[in-house]
């Protein structure tokens, strides 16, 4: 049975820092991997999504990494701003589009 | 121009009440989810439609009913509610074939049973 794990489970970083997120799943048969970030009373945005033949998506400030064969996935976000502080979500995908989920981590970037 | 809309945002309710969440969307969108997000910020899925058609459908207590009219729409109906029905609940869309499996959310739709 698939687990997603996201560590650690908050993390707070000074405006202007380069911080990097975890991600790890037991099952290496994924279709893709997601990551989402959740605002308080506002819905899951999706930010990056990686298909399981690809290793890396960039958007803006934002690379996702995958490792299929360890089971890993890293978000990496560069100069963090305080407009980054929300919850970040990983999700693996199987091929019916069925969607795991880890626990997610809250982040702050503090100004 | 909201894209999946769930209605109401918030819901408190007494136990053993009848409730219903409605969701919409106007991406079209062949298939969508509800999720339930526990104390822990876990979702979990609960039903997913394609086409009006139920694909899946996890182990959840049959006091709750998808319902979909057309495939724009998917509302939830829950039956004689309980404390531990209490969380977050969100309705999803996607089609795969066009946006490779990106679901879109709603805003959630926080239900409190006392």
């Amino acid at each position: 049975k698939q687990e997603v794990t996201q560590i650690p489970a908050a993390l707070s970083v000074p405006e202007g820092e380069n911080l990097v997120l975890n991600c790890s799943f037991t099952d290496s048969a994924i279709y893709n991997l997601q990551w989402f970030r959740q605002d308080p009373g506002k819905g899951l945005t999706s930010l990056l999504l990686i298909q399981s033949s690809q290793r890396e998506q960039t958007s803006g400030r934002l690379n996702a990494s995958l490792d299929k064969s360890s089971g890993r996935s890293t978000l990496y976000i560069a100069a963090s701003q305080p407009g980054d502080s929300a919850t970040y979500l990983c999700a693996v995908s199987d091929s019916n589009y069925q969607l795991i989920w880890g626990a997610g981590t809250k982040l702050i970037i503090k100004p | 121009d909201t894209a999946v809309s769930q209605t109401p945002k918030y819901l408190v309710t007494q136990m053993g009440n009848d409730k219903s969440i409605k969701c919409e969307q106007n991406l079209g969108h062949d298939t969508m989810y509800w999720y339930k997000q526990d104390s822990k910020k876990f979702l979990k899925i609960m039903f997913s439609y394609n086409n009006k058609e139920l694909i899946i459908n996890e182990t959840v207590p049959n006091r709750f009913s998808p319902k979909s009219p057309d495939k724009a729409h998917l509302n939830l109906h829950i039956n004689s509610l309980e404390l531990g029905d209490s969380a977050v609940y969100f309705c999803a869309s996607s089609h795969p074939g066009l946006t490779k499996n990106i679901q879109y959310f709603g805003a959630g739709t926080r239900l409190s049973v006392l």
